[in-house]
């Protein structure tokens, strides 16, 4: 299993642009996780998944859009980047039920400039 | 408002030292508080975890010691090695879909 995947690993974006950063996981795994993590800050909770379909947001979802057509895929859009954006994005996912152990990729830098 | 305050915000022990980190969270709804490990360029990953009924837990040379009336939790590393050198988070979540993390530590264990 390569677990959670994430590409591309490095991005920089002019103000404006826009993309979408992809995470894809082979674990089956019901639940699917957005992070940013800001430098002395910790991780923060864009938006999340638990299951095909069903998307809701997080702590901090401003900015961003997300789609869940497969179990396996939870793409993260930023439509008009802004320097706010720069930071590292994790994506995660768990399995049913148990307890919150969740499982990172191996994240995406971003730099908006 | 950070639900979950991490501290120290860096630490330095020698090799063999024993370095404790320290969370304190605000919400008694928490559920899960899990310890994450990260290695730079790498994603967090799951060290250790307790649940609100146990006062102590340890795998290895990993112990989470926690104080449900004080609304703290610590991470204990025995015997440290270089190669534990890395950023330490802690975190706290209710359910599958609230988890909070703290700022991180960066630990740093010379040879």
């Amino acid at each position: 299993n390569a677990g959670v995947t994430q590409t591309p690993k490095f991005r920089i974006l002019k103000i404006g642009q826009s993309m979408t950063l992809q995470c894809t996981q082979d674990m089956n795994h019901n639940y699917m996780y957005w992070y940013r993590q800001d430098p002395g800050m910790g991780l923060k909770l864009i938006y999340y998944s638990v299951g095909a379909g069903i998307t809701d947001k997080g702590e901090v979802p401003n900015g961003y859009n997300v789609s869940r057509s497969t179990t396996e895929d939870f793409p993260l859009r930023l439509e008009l980047a802004a320097p706010s954006q720069t930071s590292v994005y994790f994506c995660a996912s768990k399995t049913s039920g148990g307890h919150n152990e969740q499982f990172f990729g191996p994240g995406t830098r971003l730099t908006v400039l | 408002q950070q639900q979950v305050k991490q501290s120290p915000q860096s630490l330095i022990v020698q090799k063999g030292g024993i370095p404790i980190i320290n969370c304190a969270y605000e919400n008694t709804a928490f559920d899960y508080f899990p310890w994450y490990q990260q290695f730079p360029g790498k994603g967090p990953a799951l060290l250790i975890a307790i649940r609100p009924d146990v006062s102590e837990k340890k795998e290895g040379r990993f112990t989470i010691s926690f104080n449900k009336s004080a609304k703290q939790f610590s991470l204990h590393i025995m015997d440290s090695q270089p190669g534990d050198s890395a950023t330490y988070f802690c975190a706290a979540s209710i359910g599958n879909n609230d988890m909070r993390f703290g700022a991180g530590t960066r630990l740093t264990v010379k040879p």
